[in-house]
């Protein structure tokens, strides 16, 4: 079975400073990872996904992630916060093999204030 | 815009009666994936259709039922609705070849029972 841990429901960052939002995996086999950001009212977005390769994977809107192995976690990062970040935000985990779909994290609030 | 449609928007309907939501799939993609998001349960897979043929189930209700047809657009059946099944839909199509290849999210369809 796989699983993602998102520990904060929510996350407070005044714009400008750099944001982290944090996730933890658990899968069998090597981990195919993936942040999501859905806004009010609308679909979930993709941002941006380790498969393989280097550790740190950079995204969309200036966001980036790091991949720890040993940490088993693929925390969501951007150095400079907007107030359009706001939004709820989501890792997923699949494995290499087998089950194509994504286990999904319980989603983190992200709130950006001016 | 993901490319993904999905149809209604919005559906109201009563306990006991039955629906069916469609997603049509980006050009190009042959699997459709539907996910149900509540506030209880948060973001959970439900099926997984490829080119026609169910790949993998979730955590799909006997009441619910799925189906890809042969111009792969896909229609999610919820039968004997309940309360319970208030939720948002989602579909997702994902691009075959490299089992990495993110899934791109509809807008989603709102289901309220009442």
């Amino acid at each position: 079975a796989q699983s993602v841990a998102q520990p904060e429901d929510q996350v407070n960052v005044a714009e400008g400073n750099p944001l982290t939002v944090k996730c933890t995996y658990s899968v069998s086999g090597n981990p195919y990872l993936f942040w999501y950001v859905q806004y009010p009212n609308r679909g979930l977005q993709f941002l941006l996904k380790y498969i393989t390769g280097d550790n740190l994977v950079k995204g969309s809107y200036g966001f980036e992630a790091e991949f720890n192995k040993s940490q088993t976690s693929f925390h969501l990062k951007k150095p400079s916060a907007l107030v359009s970040d706001s939004a709820l935000y989501f890792c997923a985990v699949r494995a290499d093999t087998g089950r194509r779909a994504l286990t999904f994290g319980s989603g983190t609030r992200l709130q950006v204030q001016p | 815009d993901s490319g993904v449609t999905q149809t209604p928007k919005h559906l109201i309907t009563a306990t006991g009666q039955r629906v069916t939501l469609r997603c049509s799939p980006r050009s190009g993609d042959l699997s459709v994936y539907w996910y149900q998001q509540s506030l209880d349960q948060g973001l959970q897979f439900l099926i997984h259709y490829y080119n026609g043929e169910e790949r993998a189930k979730g955590n799909i209700l006997e009441r619910f039922s799925a189906q890809q047809f042969p111009d792969l657009h896909s229609e999610l059946n919820l039968s004997s609705l309940e309360l319970g099944d208030s939720a948002l839909y989602f579909c997702a199509s994902r691009l075959i070849g490299s089992g990495g290849n993110e899934q791109f999210f509809g807008p989603g369809t709102r289901l309220t029972v009442l």
